[in-house]
Parts: C-alpha cells; sequence; structure tokens
C-alpha cells in the first residue's frame, strides 16, 4: 500500500513565525514531491516540488526532503494570515502515481 | 495560459441517477487525471490518462464509473448510476509530462 501521512492539524501559528509542516512516505522508491495549498472550497495549487535530498528555498517557503527517513517537510517563513490553508503533500510513486496525503490544516493567528 | 477548466461546477442528483462531467486541460498537456476528494481527504486518483490512453485506473470503480478522453484533448468522466458515497469533488488536473500537475476548480457533486 503505498501511503503518504501527514498530521491533520490544525497547526496553529502566530503572524510571523515559522510553520513546519512535515509527511512521510512509505515507498523508497519514490522520487518526487510535492506540497500543495488547498484554500477551503478551492482546488490544490502547487506551491513546490522537490527531487533531491536537503533543501530547496523558494521565497518565504522551503522544502525538505530526507529520503533514507523518507521525510518530507515544508517551512513557512514569516507565516501570515493569508497562509491559512490546508497543505496537501504528494509522492510520485513507481508507475508515474502521484498519491496525496489527507493533509494539514494550517492556522496563522494576526 | 488558460488553466483546467471544468463544468460543472456544482450538480446535485438523486441515487441512481446518472452524471457526467467534463475537462479540458491545459493546452499542450498529454497527461490528464481525475481524482475524488471527499471532504476532509486528500485528492484520490481515479484514472490517469497519457494523450488518449488509459495509464492508471486501478482505483476507478468500474461498475459504476466510466471515463474517456476522445482525440488525446477533452475528457468526461460519468458515475452511473450514482451512490450516496460518491458525493465529493471531482477534480481533474493536467501535467505536461508526469511531474507537476495543475488542477481545474472542480465539481462539487452532492448524491441525495
Amino acid at each position: 500500500q503505498k501511503e503518504v501521512e501527514q498530521n491533520s492539524g490544525p497547526l496553529s501559528v502566530p503572524e510571523g513565525a515559522i510553520a513546519s509542516l512535515n509527511c512521510t512516505y512509505s515507498d523508497r522508491g519514490s522520487q518526487s514531491f510535492f506540497w500543495y495549498r488547498q484554500y477551503s472550497g478551492k482546488s490544490p495549487e502547487l506551491i513546490m516540488f522537490i527531487y533531491s535530498n536537503g533543501d530547496k528555498e523558494d521565497g518565504r517557503f522551503t522544502a525538505q526532503l530526507n529520503k533514507a527517513s523518507q521525510y518530507v517537510s515544508l517551512l513557512i517563513r514569516d507565516s501570515q494570515p493569508s497562509d491559512s490553508a490546508t497543505y496537501l503533500c504528494a509522492a510520485h510513486f513507481m508507475g508515474n502515481k502521484l498519491v496525496f496525503g489527507s493533509g494539514t490544516i494550517l492556522r496563522v493567528k494576526s | 495560459e488558460a488553466g483546467v477548466a471544468q463544468s460543472p461546477r456544482y450538480k446535485i442528483i438523486e441515487k441512481r441517477q446518472s452524471v457526467a462531467f467534463w475537462c479540458n486541460p491545459i493546452s499542450g498537456h498529454a497527461t490528464l487525471y481525475w481524482y475524488q476528494q471527499i471532504l476532509g481527504q486528500g485528492p484520490k486518483l481515479l484514472i490517469q490518462f497519457q494523450n488518449n490512453g488509459v495509464v492508471d485506473d486501478s482505483q476507478l470503480p468500474k461498475d459504476r464509473f466510466s471515463a474517456e478522453r476522445l482525440k488525446g484533448v477533452d475528457s468526461t468522466l460519468k458515475i452511473q448510476p450514482a451512490k450516496l458515497e460518491d458525493s465529493a469533488v471531482y477534480l481533474c488536473a493536467s501535467a505536461r509530462g508526469y511531474n507537476e500537475q495543475f488542477f481545474g476548480p472542480g465539481t462539487r457533486l452532492t448524491v441525495l
């Protein structure tokens, strides 16, 4: 069973703080990982993807990948109330299948 | 660049009725996906097309769900007959290859 696990939250952080979202995956063969943001009642939108071990930064967002631990994370620096949403982690499994976690609800309080 | 288009946006039907959803992917995107997203869960892949061929339909309930992608562009997803548990948002996504997927606005289906 190919699985992606996320803590459902909600994760509450104050405005300006760093939000840390975590994700684990079951298949060591997974090569690429994606973070999507989904506002209530809207469709998922791609934030970042990462293929290599280590960190990848894009503006206020940093994705971290540790293939040995089968762990992916997303850091959001200087969190804003507009960042409040559900964050979906997805892993690309063999057979070109993208499997999503159930998402973590993030609440940024002003 | 226009995004993924879907219609209708909302649909309410009685159980045992049939329903169809339409998707038009981003121009040039060969890969098209249909997902089902139940409230509080992540999207679950129903079917994946590469051009007009099916790549993966392992999670498609084939006794009631069907999908086609004629001419490798637009796609339709049909449910017949619908059950209460089919109430969900049906998302269409497209990708140029097998990586970054871009989602349409979704169709919210309510089965009464």
